[in-house]
């Protein structure tokens, strides 16, 4: 069972450059997340999707686009990106209604120089 | 306001000892409460759910205090594998994303 997978694990970006983070689950979850982790800052939600043809804005959404393509799919674009964007970035799932259990993948490490 | 809270540590524990970890949340509707553990470079991955009459998986037993809106989660007889952050979750009433503590530094040393 492969479980959420992100692409692509590791990114190097200029200032500016753009890019799409691309997240896949295989577990028939109505839900799935985006967040970005810090150090010292602990899991922020970035945007989420409850269902299928919808998203929401979660606490950090500023610099950042998600498209549900699909019950399987969400995606995280950064349309111009900045060096605050450098993050560890986790998108997730779980069974609706919202509030079980989160499945996260493995992460994707973004350096914006 | 925070949401929900965990003291950062590190906690530092020789093998083999007890050792606890509280989070408080503050929202006194909230109803669904996890355990998840993270290694270092890692994704999250889940420990323990936590019910209201408590819940325990071998070494560990995780708590649930309603009245001071805390949960716990105790190890037992540490192994230098347990070393990690623990974080909690907290699920809110209605269709709304859990919410993360920033975790507890845990390290077992030999």
């Amino acid at each position: 069972n492969a479980g959420v997978t992100q692409t692509p694990k590791f990114q190097v970006l200029k200032t500016g450059q753009s890019m799409t983070l691309q997240c896949a689950q295989d577990m028939n979850h109505n839900s799935m997340y985006w967040y970005r982790q810090d150090p010292g800052m602990g899991l922020r939600l970035i945007y989420y999707s409850a269902s299928e043809g919808t998203t929401d804005k979660g606490e950090v959404p500023n610099g950042y686009n998600v498209s549900r393509l699909n019950k399987r799919e969400f995606s995280l674009r950064l349309e111009s990106a900045a060096p605050s964007q450098t993050s560890v970035y986790f998108c997730a799932s779980s069974e609706a209604p919202m509030g079980r259990e989160l499945f996260f993948g493995e992460g994707s490490r973004l350096t914006v120089l | 306001r925070k949401e929900v809270e965990q003291d950062p540590g590190p906690f530092n524990v020789p093998e083999g000892a007890t050792v606890a970890f509280n989070c408080t949340y503050s929202n006194s509707a909230s109803q669904s409460f996890f355990w998840y553990r993270q290694d270092c470079r890692k994704e999250p991955k889940l420990l323990m759910s936590v019910y209201s009459s408590g819940n325990e998986d071998g070494r560990f037993t995780a708590q649930l205090n309603r009245a001071s809106q805390y949960i716990s989660l105790l190890i037992r007889d540490s192994k230098l594998s347990d070393s990690a952050t623990y974080l909690c979750a907290v699920g809110f009433s209605g269709n709304t994303p859990l919410v993360f503590g920033k975790g507890t530094r845990l390290s077992v040393i030999a």
